[in-house]
C-alpha cells in the first residue's frame, strides 16, 4: 500500500529553465510534507517543508505547493542549477515517522 | 553542530549472521528513526527512539531491535539476516531544537548479505 507516490522515475531540465517535481500520496490525515534531495553515497538532506494547513511555502529558488482536493504536492526549481541534479523524495509526516515516496532523478544538464 | 553519524559505512554479513549497526545523533536532538532503503525504493521505516523507548514501528518482524542510549546514540540490530535485508540503512534524529517532524539523516550503512 503505497500511500505515497511520486510517478516519474526521472526528470531532465535544461539549466535555468523550471523544475517540477510532482507527488501524490492517499492519506488525508498527514500534518506536514518534505522534499528531501539525496545525492549518492550521502544520506537525504532536508530541502523544504509544507504544513497541511498551507498551500504555498517558498525558500529560495525553492516553493512547494499543495493542493489538498488532489492530494498532490509539487516541488518547483527555478532557476534550475547543475548542483540541483539528484534523486528527489517527497516524504509525508505522522506523528512518529515518515512515509517517503520512490523518488525521482532530476538531471540538470548545461 | 556536529550532523548525524552513522557505523560502519559498508558491511557484508552472510545469511543468517547477526548485524549491529550504530548512530549518533546531532546534537541538541532527542529522537533517532531507522529507515531501510532498498535499491530504487525511497526510506522504509524501522522504528523511532525517544528516550531510550522504541516510540513506534514500521512493518518490519521482531528481528530487527533497536537500543537507544542516554547520549542519544542508538543502534539497530538485526538477527538471522535474509538476503533482502540488503539495503542501505539510515539514521535521522530530530528533537527539541528542530521542527519535530523534521529528521536529519546520516549517510547510511550500505548492508550486503551473501
Amino acid at each position: 500500500d503505497q500511500q505515497v507516490k511520486q510517478n516519474s522515475p526521472s526528470l531532465s531540465v535544461q539549466e535555468g529553465r523550471i523544475s517540477i517535481l510532482n507527488c501524490d500520496y492517499t492519506n488525508s490525515m498527514f500534518d506536514y510534507f518534505l522534499w528531501y534531495k539525496k545525492y549518492p553515497a550521502e544520506g537525504p538532506t532536508f530541502l523544504i517543508s509544507i504544513s497541511s494547513i498551507k498551500d504555498k511555502n517558498e525558500d529560495g529558488r525553492f516553493t512547494v505547493f499543495l493542493n489538498k482536493s488532489a492530494k498532490h504536492l509539487s516541488l518547483h526549481i527555478v532557476p534550475s542549477q547543475p548542483g540541483d541534479s539528484a534523486v528527489y523524495f517527497c516524504a509525508a509526516s505522522t506523528p512518529d515517522k515518515l512515509i517517503f515516496g520512490t523518488g525521482t532523478r532530476l538531471q540538470v544538464f548545461p | 553542530e556536529t550532523g548525524v553519524t552513522q557505523s560502519p559505512t559498508h558491511l557484508i554479513k552472510t545469511r543468517g549472521q547477526q548485524v549491529t549497526l550504530r548512530c549518533s545523533s546531532q546534537s541538541g536532538h532527542n529522537t533517532v528513526s531507522w529507515y531501510q532503503q532498498a535499491l530504487g525504493q525511497g526510506p522504509q521505516f524501522i522504528f523511532q527512539y525517544y528516550r531510550e523507548e522504541e516510540n513506534g514501528r514500521g512493518n518490519f518482524p521482531p528481528r530487527f531491535s533497536g537500543l537507544q542510549f542516554p547520549n542519544y546514540s542508538s543502534e539497530l540490530n538485526v538477527n538471522a539476516l535474509e538476503l533482502d535485508d540488503s539495503a542501505l540503512y539510515l539514521c535521522a534524529s530530530s528533537g527539541p531544537s528542530s521542527l519535530a517532524y523534521e529528521q536529519y539523516f546520516g549517510p547510511g550503512t550500505r548492508l550486503t548479505v551473501t
